[in-house]
């Protein structure tokens, strides 16, 4: 059974950086993409990025490139997620999904909620 | 930008709800890989549905999905009080943003 275990809850200052990390049990962890998926208060998911461990090959989406970055570890099965360059309207719940294939999101991550906060 | 969902549904117990979900020819209508979660605050979201109409082990059979061109919908069936919660739609998008999610619709069970 596959289970993701996230860091706990993180508060920043604007303009400041935050890894949150997310580590896999069960499963196979280096051919499945690991996404990052945010929800911030009031809003709906929002797809940020994927890693698939085994290549190291990492896909953005377009409003988070240049400040996202995804990477994985094999050796741990832990990918992490930095984001950069910190706003208020970056204040969310932050997800690490992994997929099975299909584009899809069958096992998640209990959620870090990222408060940034001057 | 996400895929347009109604922002609210209702129904009553035992009755049945459709919730849409709008893409375009780049995403919904492109490929067959439309997923739907289910949200209840506070926890991570699951998956009910995937590649448009595939139900994972586990979830009941009353929920169902189905695609029209550039619309994707999602009916729960014999609406129970459990199934109140928010629901998403996503999709693949192309090399671009490989996956985009709907804006999430509310769904009460009244």
């Amino acid at each position: 059974q596959v289970q993701l275990v996230q860091s706990g809850a993180e508060v920043k200052k604007p303009g400041s950086s935050v890894n949150v990390s997310c580590k896999a049990s069960g499963g196979t962890f280096n051919n499945y993409a690991i996404s990052w998926v945010r929800q911030a208060p009031g809003h709906g998911l929002e797809w940020m990025g994927r890693i698939i461990p085994l290549l190291g090959t990492t896909n953005y989406a377009q409003r988070f490139q240049g400040r996202v970055t995804i990477i994985a570890d094999k050796s741990t099965r832990t990918a992490y997620m930095d984001l950069s360059g910190l706003r208020f309207e970056d204040t969310a719940v932050y997800y690490c999904a992994r997929e099975s294939g299909k584009w899809d999101l069958p096992h998640w991550g209990q959620g870090t909620l990222v408060t940034v906060s001057s | 930008s996400a895929l347009p969902q109604p922002p609210s549904a209702s129904g009553s117990p035992g009755q049945s709800v459709t919730i849409s979900c709008t893409g375009t020819s780049s995403d919904v209508a492109g490929y067959n890989y439309v997923s739907w979660y289910q949200h209840h605050p506070g926890k991570a979201p699951k998956l009910i549905i995937y590649e448009v109409s595939k139900r994972p082990s586990g979830v009941p059979d009353r929920f169902s999905g189905s695609k029209s061109g550039n619309t994707a919908s999602l009916t729960v069936s014999g609406l129970q009080a459990e199934d109140e919660a928010d629901y998403y739609c996503s999709s693949y998008a192309g090399s671009n943003n490989l996956v985009v999610f709907g804006g999430g619709t509310k769904l009460t069970v009244v």
